[in-house]
């Protein structure tokens, strides 16, 4: 049964300030997505990795992807206010099912 | 969210009663999803469908079940409703092109009483 684990799952952190999320997963899989969601709101797409050493960057995040150690990390650098939110990772293991992480609340203070 | 609407948004019903959650799709997708979201938990899936007449179940499906007749619709009915399927619920839809992801609706918030 696959299993995909967040951590942490509560960060809260200044601006300007980097960190990490990351994101593990039991069974192999080379599909993995990161979502964003607003409290109250859908979930937002942010990226997609579907293969071993992927990386992508959009504004102040980056997502990377580790199929043989089955890891991904979403890296925030320079945090805003902005960024506040849950980010969610989620693991496709080609089944055509989507297994969620638990999720990270992320919150940015002055 | 642009080609995917849920209804209803919001809903209260009372336990025992049965309940229909529906999605619709404009972009002809293949594959439809429902997921339900407890604090704590994520996202759960509880069916899906990878085409008209085609489903199967998710993790958490017990009390629920879906009917696709048509590919742009996917219904979900909780056969008698529970508080504990008081929650929020998503439909997603996939293309069978996994580059652009899953693409989540607005969510229906389901309080059984």
């Amino acid at each position: 049964e696959l299993k995909v684990e967040q951590n942490p799952l509560f960060l809260s952190m200044q601006e300007g300030k980097n960190y990490t999320i990351y994101c593990n997963y039991s069974t192999t899989s080379d599909r993995l997505y990161w979502y964003r969601q607003d409290p109250g709101k859908s979930l937002e797409s942010l990226f997609v990795l579907l293969s071993n050493g992927a990386v992508k960057q959009e504004g102040r995040l980056m997502a990377s992807l580790d199929t043989k150690a089955r890891l991904s990390t979403l890296h925030i650098t320079a945090a805003v206010h902005d960024l506040s939110a849950t980010y969610f990772c989620a693991v496709d293991r080609g089944t055509d099912k989507l297994i969620f992480g638990t999720g990270t609340r992320l919150q940015v203070f002055p | 969210d642009a080609g995917i609407t849920q209804s209803p948004r919001h809903k209260v019903t009372e336990t025992g009663t049965p309940v229909t959650l529906r999605c619709h799709q404009t972009e002809n997708h293949r594959y439809m999803y429902w997921y339900r979201q407890d604090p704590g938990h994520g996202l759960r899936l509880i069916h899906y469908s990878y085409g008209v007449k085609d489903t199967d179940k998710g993790e958490v499906s017990d009390g629920y079940s879906v009917s696709r007749s048509k590919t742009e619709d996917f219904l979900l009915t909780l056969e008698s409703a529970t508080s504990s399927q008081t929650s929020v619920y998503f439909c997603a839809i996939r293309s069978g092109d996994r580059t652009y992801g899953y693409t989540f609706g607005s969510g229906t918030r389901l309080t059984v009483v």
